[in-house]
């Protein structure tokens, strides 16, 4: 009964691959995000979503293509990974009537070798 | 977007009482305040929001002053499993700017025996 999950909870990949990462909420939040979380903890925000329409894109590299099939889910596909892209990505998910109350899923780490 | 500014480390033993101040001199009328707590390895938890004046829950406590230009966390009793990072977050993201709450880096607390 997990809030929100994502998978893989760990990736590791080669350089010039392209890998997803799954996000599956249960709450009936209406908005998800993808943040990015660095070797020192900054934690950014990437992209949002509400009711499956993106709201939020942060300067993001195009190789990172967001894709929400329903307002359960949101999926992160990256293409032509590189080292730099190596870092915890977290999904998490809100009810837009309410400000800054979101709920994390536990990370997905993933390291570009 | 409204930046805080909070310690970059504490440290308390088992039993006492930790307060993180986080200050937001230009915190707009709208802005809530929000914090969370991040263990290692696992996605940032929502501990308390407040708008002005106090706010308790069976967590922590938030004091905020009368020109909300600061904020402090109040963990009654710390125990070891509190030792984490706390993040202070100000602003208002609902509507079209979902997502756009500022992070920074956090305050780790560390608790010892």
């Amino acid at each position: 009964d997990t809030a929100v999950s994502q998978t893989p909870k760990y990736l590791v990949t080669q350089m010039g691959n392209d890998k997803s990462i799954k996000c599956e909420q249960n709450l009936g939040h209406d908005t998800m995000y993808w943040y990015k979380q660095d070797s020192k903890k900054f934690l950014k925000i990437m992209f949002s979503y509400n009711n499956k329409e993106l709201i939020i894109n942060e300067t993001v590299p195009n190789r990172f293509s967001p894709k929400s099939p329903d307002k359960a889910h949101l999926n992160l596909h990256i293409n032509s990974l590189e080292l730099g892209d190596s870092a915890v990505y977290f999904c998490a998910s809100s009810d837009s009537g309410t400000s800054g109350a979101y709920t994390f899923g536990s990370g997905t780490r993933l390291t570009v070798v | 977007l409204a930046k805080t500014t909070q310690p970059i480390s504490m440290d308390s033993y088992e039993g006492q009482e930790v307060n993180i101040t986080c200050s937001h001199n230009n915190i707009a009328t709208n802005d809530y305040i929000t914090w969370y707590q991040q263990f290692p390895s696992q996605g940032p938890r929502f501990i308390i929001q407040g708008y002005k004046t106090k706010v308790t829950n069976e967590v922590a406590s938030l004091f905020i002053p009368a020109d909300r230009k600061s904020s402090t966390l109040s963990l009654p009793r710390v125990s070891l499993s509190d030792t984490a990072v706390y993040y202070c977050l100000v602003g208002d993201d609902r509507g079209s700017t979902l997502g756009r709450l500022y992070f920074g880096r956090g305050t780790q607390l560390t608790v010892w025996p």
